[in-house]
């Protein structure tokens, strides 16, 4: 099953509008990816955070780790319809942490 | 185009009938994964393998379903008498492993089996 928490299921914005989505475990966290599925489409990977606390931007997208390694984030400022999509984190498992476990990942819908 | 290639992209069978998937990974790369995805859930992790090796293999996986990947390039995953339950998206995804460093993803456009 799946370990990851990922909230809200989904969210709809009116383009302009910044965005957030939520990824909660209940165990600390090797590291943790992010993944990005077009309408449509297959996930493409985004980025990955390992540190505790980490943040990382890509243009208007910033992800962080948490302090503990239990949550991450991924805010999303001033929200374009390019960003439509459903955006999943995933948790690396296995002795390779070869295993991907992905949350449910939040639908995204940006009204022009 | 040296991305992740499925083949077939759709599939439609009928209950009982076996079906086989095939995935050819990105050249270098020496992991290949298998995933499945119904509507409104994320990828479920089914298999990997590093080289020809099978390294992991979900316990959700049935008998039913096998994969192989022969010469360590190209995979397939069959699965024998199909149930309307296995009706989703096949995703295929390869990477290359470093040691210490948790590899990236490259999925595929996936098939689609309906099972009718």
């Amino acid at each position: 099953g799946q370990q990851v928490m990922q909230i809200p299921q989904y969210q709809h914005v009116q383009e302009g509008e910044d965005f957030t989505t939520y990824c909660n475990s209940s165990t600390t966290l090797s590291n943790i990816q992010w993944y990005k599925q077009r309408p449509g489409g297959h996930p493409v990977f985004l980025i990955q955070l390992v540190k505790s606390g980490e943040v990382k931007k890509q243009k208007r997208l910033t992800f962080q780790f948490g302090e503990a390694k239990k949550n991450s984030s991924l805010h999303i400022t001033a929200t374009q319809t390019t960003d439509v999509g459903t955006y999943f984190c995933a948790e690396p498992r296995g002795s390779t942490l070869g295993r991907l476990y992905f949350g449910r990942g939040t639908q995204l819908t940006v009204w022009p | 185009d040296t991305g992740v290639s499925q083949d077939p992209r759709h599939k439609i069978t009928k209950r009982g009938q076996n079906v086989t998937f095939r995935c050819d990974p990105i050249s270098e790369h020496n992991r290949l994964y298998w995933y499945r995805q119904t509507l409104g859930q994320g990828p479920e992790f089914l298999t990997y393998f590093q080289n020809e090796a099978q390294l992991e293999k979900s316990r959700l996986l049935s008998d039913r379903f096998s994969a192989e990947r022969p010469k360590g390039s190209f995979s397939t995953l069959e699965i024998q008498r199909t149930e309307q339950g296995d009706s989703a998206m096949y995703l295929c995804a390869s990477s290359l492993a470093r040691q210490g460093i948790t590899d990236t993803q490259y999925f595929g456009p996936g098939t689609r089996l309906t099972v009718l």
